[in-house]
């Protein structure tokens, strides 16, 4: 069966720490990937995506993610993150021709001011 | 633009109690999904409609029903509430999968079952 796979559960970072978050998706054929970020109390919003193009994909507040295709991976990354970054942040996935989208069991992030 | 209105936001029930989540959308999306959201353990899939009267299993379907009479609403049916639905739950929509757009999130429902 299809699965992302988000390798952190939990990270702690101290304010204008480097973030990288990892995700790995189980799938061989052609992918749209995203990555979504949930504030306390809020829902899901859209971070970045991934359809075709450059794999080096720029979002909003700074976010970025690279697909490597070679790795079915698709992880994100901040170079200074901020103490409003603590969210929970969703990796997905959808297969090319597939109605549904698949997350990842999501990583909580805290950022210590 | 609401984008997608789910209704109400918090609520107990009592175990055997039945209710509905209400959701809608106003952006014309074909897709409709319903999701639940248990901590540690991502979002999980219960039901999704790709058009008015058509609805289909997700990943855990068991003790839930939805219907999809018109475009706009994608209502979910609890009929004997348990506390295993105990969670929080999202709606979303999306335009169909050639367009390449994301998916939209409602704001949750938190649902109690006592």
């Amino acid at each position: 069966a299809q699965s992302v796979s988000q390798h952190n559960h939990h990270v702690i970072l101290s304010e204008a720490a480097s973030l990288e978050l990892g995700c790995n998706y189980s799938y061989g054929g052609t992918v749209n990937l995203f990555w979504y970020v949930q504030y306390p109390g809020q829902h899901l919003q859209l971070l970045l995506k991934y359809f075709s193009g450059d794999p080096l994909v720029k979002g909003i507040k700074g976010f970025e993610a690279e697909f490597i295709k070679s790795k079915f991976s698709f992880n994100l990354r901040k170079p200074s993150v901020q103490w409003s970054d603590t969210a929970e942040y969703f990796c997905a996935v959808i297969p090319w021709g597939d109605d549904k989208i698949i997350f990842g069991k999501g990583t909580r992030l805290h950022i210590l001011p | 633009n609401a984008g997608v209105t789910q209704t109400p936001k918090f609520r107990i029930l009592k175990i055997g109690q039945s209710m509905t989540l209400q959701c809608a959308q106003d952006m014309n999306h074909n897709y409709m999904y319903w999701y639940r959201q248990d901590p540690g353990m991502g979002l999980k899939l219960i039901y999704y409609s790709v058009g008015a009267g058509i609805t289909d299993k997700g990943e855990v379907p068991n003790g839930y029903n939805v219907s999809r009479s018109t475009t706009e609403d994608f209502p979910l049916r609890l009929e004997l509430a348990a506390p295993s639905q105990t969670s929080v739950y999202f709606c979303a929509s999306s335009p169909p999968r050639g367009n390449n757009q994301p998916q939209h999130f409602g704001d949750g429902t938190r649902l109690s079952i006592l």
